[in-house]
Order: C-alpha cells, then structure tokens, then sequence
C-alpha cells in the first residue's frame, strides 16, 4: 500500500517565519503534488513535480516554493509565512505514466496557523 | 480558465436512503474524472473514478455517471450507512494543461442512523 508521510500534522508559525512542509512517498512515484485545503475551496494545487528536480506552477504559487532533490521527498516552502497561509496543507503523489491519470495518494495533511 | 463546479455543498439523508452529488466541469477536452471521499480528520482516499469512453461504472454501493455532451458527471451512492459521512470531492483532469487535476469544492454528506 502507497505511504505519503507528511513530516508534521500540525504548526504554528509566526508570521515572517520561513515554514518547511517536508513529504516522503514510498512507492517510487514520480509525480508529487502540493494542495492546499480551505473550505468551500476544495483541493487547490499549489505546485507539482513530475520528476527530481522538476517543478511547475500550480493554480496558487504564490508565497510558496518548492524543492524536490530525490525522488521520494518533495517539500513545500513558505519563503515568508503570513496570516492568510494558515490553511491545512496536503502533499499527494501519482504514477507518472504521462496522463495524470493515475490515482493520487494523499498524505494525512499538516494544519497550519500562522499567527 | 477551467474550473469544476460542484453541488451541494452539504447534504443530509436518512440511512438508507439515496444520496447523489453533481459536478460540472468546463474543459471539453478533460477525460478524467475521479471522486475522491475524505472522513473527517483522515486523508483523501480515491472512491471510483470514470474514464470519457464509458458513461457509467458502479462498484457495489457507489456508481458514477458521465455527461460529455453536458459536461456533467454525478455520484451517486444507494443504501446509505452512517459510514458513508464525509466530504466527497470531485475532479476532473486539464487537457490543456498537462493534465493535472482541478477539483470541485467539496460535499460535506451526513447520513442520519
């Protein structure tokens, strides 16, 4: 069974404060997703990652960055976390065979509150 | 740019009943589209999902049926348990834009024993 460990379930940052969200897939996936989660938004995608050290853009990109130095770990970086980044945030992974239309595996999400 | 509209936000029914969930999607070229079902306090976990070359596909308690012409694809979920609470999302997949995933915004379901 596809394992997506996210590295914390919860955070509290203060604002300004450089924020890691760190996720390790087990299954050699080589696509990685970064979502965030807010209600009445539903799953929003922040960036991907179709490979080491690839990265795109999702839909909402901005005030975040992304790293992906091996194939299992993809981590999300608030450069300077404010208060409309509190949210709850969730890393998923995917088959790469070329389609996107493998199934996601999400991990369990880190909430985080920026204060 | 594309988006997945979906309805109803929230809905309640007594167990045993039918629920159904719609969305709508706007990239004519999408061909993807799957559900996804997220207790509370869990992660999303992938239910059922459907493909633009067949209209409908069930397993078990849970069917899905798809729209091209109308670009509309509903869930629907018979004899429901209070196992069955959640929020159910749906997706669809971007074409245009390498194919990734938008989702709609989530129906919280609650069944009542």
């Amino acid at each position: 069974d596809v394992k997506v460990t996210q590295s914390s379930r919860y955070l509290v940052k203060r604002t300004g404060e450089k924020v890691f969200l760190e996720c390790v897939q087990d299954m050699d996936h080589e696509n990685m997703f970064w979502y965030r989660q807010d209600p009445g938004l539903g799953l929003r995608l922040i960036y991907f990652s179709y490979d080491v050290k690839m990265k795109e853009k999702g839909d909402i990109p901005e005030g975040y960055s992304v790293s992906r130095e091996k194939k299992e770990r993809f981590s999300l970086i608030l450069e300077s976390a404010s208060t409309n980044q509190t949210s709850m945030y969730l890393c998923a992974s995917s088959l790469g065979d070329g389609t996107y239309n493998s199934p996601l595996h999400f991990g369990n999400g880190t909430r985080l509150t920026v204060t | 740019g594309e988006n997945v509209e979906q309805h109803p936000s929230t809905l309640s029914v007594q167990e045993g009943d039918s629920a159904v969930i719609k969305c709508t999607y706007s990239d004519s070229a999408s061909n993807y589209f799957p559900w996804y079902k997220q207790e509370l306090g869990k992660r999303p976990q992938l239910i059922i999902d459907i493909r633009s070359n067949v209209g409908e596909k069930k397993d078990q308690r849970i069917a899905v049926t798809l729209n091209k012409t109308a670009k509309h694809f509903s869930l629907h979920i018979t004899e429901t348990q209070p196992e069955d609470s959640a929020v159910y999302f749906c997706a669809a997949n971007r074409i245009r834009n390498t194919g990734k995933l938008i989702f709609g915004q989530g129906t919280t379901l609650q069944v009542k024993p």
